[in-house]
């Protein structure tokens, strides 16, 4: 099983900012099928970031995912008001999928 | 527009059973691959379930093999999971979640559903 460990476990960033949250795979993940994940109370997780760097469908141009192998980021460019959440990486390239633990993005 | 809404959560003693539903619509069922993973609470996202589909291929979380079965009927647009021996650490939201054709990630999550194991 891929193990994914996500730095820090909490951001705390004023808006406008720029984030950088990390995500280590124990192995190296298959055809980089590495997606991010934004997940605010009370709501299901949304797709972000898919392929490592790939943004899905609506995802404004300020979300940027970068990385391969066992080493990727998500770098959120200028933190607006509605990017305060957790935000989990997950890799589905091996058997069992695998989410990172989170790291919470929060409110300075 | 695309939405799936899951159903069938409760309040089930240790050791009993439920079967969660999760109806999709808004886009053709059949041609994609189905997930279910949870969330404890205070807790991340737990893969729990996938199936291919035309449902040949299946796979569980150690978690959970031999306890959960999940299905899908593609006539009625519906993804199915059946959950036996429930334990008090499978309480949790239960999401079902659509796999992107690519494989692109899961790009559409229904809202939902509660499962509490407690006596």
């Amino acid at each position: 099983e891929i193990v994914l460990t996500q730095s820090p476990g909490t951001l705390s960033l004023s808006p406008g900012e720029r984030a950088t949250l990390s995500c280590r795979a124990s192995q190296s993940v298959s055809s980089s099928y590495l997606a991010w994940y934004q997940q605010k109370p009370g709501q299901a997780p949304r797709l972000l970031i898919y392929g490592a760097s790939s943004r899905a469908t609506g995802i404004p141009d300020r979300f940027s995912g970068s990385g391969s192998g066992t080493d990727f980021t998500l770098t959120i460019s200028r933190l607006e008001p509605e990017d305060f959440a957790v935000y989990y990486c997950q890799q589905y390239g091996s058997s069992p999928v695998t989410f990172g633990q989170g790291t919470k993005v929060e409110i300075k | 527009q695309v939405q799936l809404v899951e159903s069938g959560g409760g309040l089930v003693k240790p050791g009993g059973s439920l079967r969660l539903s999760c109806a999709a619509s808004g886009f053709t069922f059949s041609d994609y691959y189905m997930s279910w993973i949870r969330q404890a609470p205070g807790k991340g996202l737990e893969w729990v379930s996938y199936i291919s589909s035309s449902g040949s291929t299946i796979y569980y979380a150690d978690s959970v093999k031999g306890r959960f079965t999940i299905s899908r009927d593609n006539a009625k647009n519906s993804l199915y999971l059946q959950m036996n021996s429930l334990r008090a650490e499978d309480t949790a939201v239960y999401y079902c979640a659509r796999e992107s054709r690519g494989p692109n990630g899961m790009d559409v999550w229904g809202q939902g559903t509660t499962v509490t194991v407690s006596s």
